[in-house]
């Protein structure tokens, strides 16, 4: 079971805008370390998405945003399109325990 | 952006010790910041976290694998490896490396295209 939480699935119609929620403690994101989002799509590795809890790396489309509050992140796609439809993950880091990094259990988006 | 090549074998017996390497291509191993990262997926599943490490030595490991892994690295051959020990099922996994760009807290910026090991006898 990962530290970081995330639900299994999330779905929504093309054009709708859904939310991805990571949870985690005051060892890891409510410690102050950052969140990472990463798309996975099928067969293919995961590719960074969000860095820093809210920058994009150049050519992810703004469609795609992401914030953090406390000891939780969210990611935030708006306008879904077909292709979106992939595995997302958050990441951090968490300091107990000599520290490491963590990654979420992962979220699948389809895309109704 | 560097490209990475994960190798080695795909299939290992259990109780037997998994190795891979990962090859950096475009640019150097030892560049200042960069740690070097293993994730491995089982079929299936979400993304688990192994190890880094920097050229220097410096590493990193989860917990739970702490006691079995080790990743060193060779800047001759612009190289850095992952060993596994006392493999057994739960060990069957898509291996990937990737690069932080900003110490062991950054995010994972470059990734291989990861290499699938299955343990069986």
């Amino acid at each position: 079971q990962s530290v970081l939480t995330q639900p299994p699935s999330v779905s929504g119609a093309p054009g709708q805008r859904v939310t991805i929620s990571c949870t985690g403690s005051s060892s890891n994101i409510g410690a102050g370390f950052d969140v990472h989002w990463y798309q996975q799509l099928p067969g293919r590795a995961p590719q960074l998405l969000i860095y820093g809890n809210s920058n994009r790396p150049s050519g992810v489309p703004d469609r795609f945003s992401g914030s953090k509050s406390g000891s939780s992140a969210s990611l935030a796609i708006t306008g879904l399109q077909a292709d979106d439809e992939a595995d997302f993950y958050c990441q951090s880091y968490d300091s107990s325990l000599s520290g490491s990094v963590l990654f979420g259990g992962g979220t699948r988006l389809t895309v109704l | 952006q560097p490209q990475l090549q994960e190798s080695g074998p795909g299939l290992v017996k259990p109780s037997e010790t998994l190795s891979l390497t990962c090859t950096v291509s475009g640019d150097s191993i030892s560049g200042s910041g960069y740690y070097w990262a293993w994730i491995r997926q089982p079929p299936g599943k979400g993304l688990e976290y192994i190890g880094s490490i920097y050229f220097r030595g410096d590493t990193h490991f989860s917990p739970s694998l702490k006691s079995r892994v080790t990743i060193s690295v060779d800047t001759s051959k612009n190289q850095f490896s992952l060993n596994v020990t006392s493999v057994t099922a739960a060990d069957t996994a898509v291996y990937f490396c990737a690069r932080h760009d900003h110490g062991v807290q950054s995010p994972l910026m470059s990734w291989g295209q990861g290499t699938l090991v299955t343990v069986s006898a």
